[in-house]
């Protein structure tokens, strides 16, 4: 199954700009979290925000989540080529298990 | 290790035979899960294990996949009659416990290709 939903489902952007990816989803969750993965492989996780949060920030990642939209964003600043990868929110679906979205597609042109 | 390892890597069969896929998770995790990813797709759950409880296998396709974690260490998927619709990259996941905030470490992955 599927929690999560991704928006949009590629981005193309310049290296310095900003990049913004949206994620909606379905059930009640205590948390949601966002991956990377270069490469098509392994999955290197980014930051978590819990359910009782609205906003979290580690480096130039800004993660929000709003529980009443069931939705949240991921932004990037000031963006480089190496953070060129696809961009996945997952979701402890009824506090249970890990959900993953379809991801979002980043390319930052240098 | 010191990290979540999976073997083999790449895995090329036949039609109609049966693959085993390992992995090694992270010493100590207790939750384990696997996952499956289509060319250029999500994550499609498979299932997950988490310490002596009943595996969750809610996310297996069909009954030609099985998995067992022994020792709540090590688990086998197992994929029996391969279809070509079960080319994909299988992954692993640990993570330190069922607490509800805990991140999952992946591993590489197989690349399963059946011909």
């Amino acid at each position: 199954s599927q929690q999560g939903e991704e928006d949009p489902q590629a981005l193309s952007i310049q290296e310095g700009e900003n990049a913004t990816m949206n994620c909606s989803y379905k059930t009640s969750i205590n948390n949601l979290q966002w991956y990377r993965q270069n490469s098509g492989r392994g999955l290197v996780h980014l930051i978590l925000i819990r359910s009782n949060e609205r906003e979290k920030h580690s480096g130039r990642l800004r993660v929000t989540l709003d529980t009443s939209k069931k939705s949240s964003s991921l932004l990037i600043t000031a963006s480089r080529a190496a953070d060129t990868a696809s961009y996945f929110c997952a979701t402890d679906e009824y506090g249970n298990k890990l959900v993953f979205g379809a991801g979002t597609i980043l390319r930052v042109k240098s | 290790g010191a990290g979540v390892s999976q073997s083999p890597s790449n895995k090329v069969t036949e039609k109609g035979k049966d693959v085993e896929l390992r992995c090694d998770p992270i010493s100590g995790h207790t939750a384990l899960y696997w996952y499956r990813q289509s060319l250029g797709q999500g994550l499609e759950f498979l299932i997950y294990f988490q310490g002596n409880s009943a595996p969750d296998k809610s996310g297996l396709p069909s009954d030609r996949f099985s998995a067992e974690r022994t020792g709540g260490s090590v688990s086998t998927l197992t994929i029996q009659r391969t279809q070509q619709e079960d080319s994909a990259v299988y992954l692993c996941a640990s993570s330190l416990s069922r607490g509800i905030n805990e991140k999952l470490f992946f591993g590489s992955g197989t690349q399963l290709s059946v011909l």
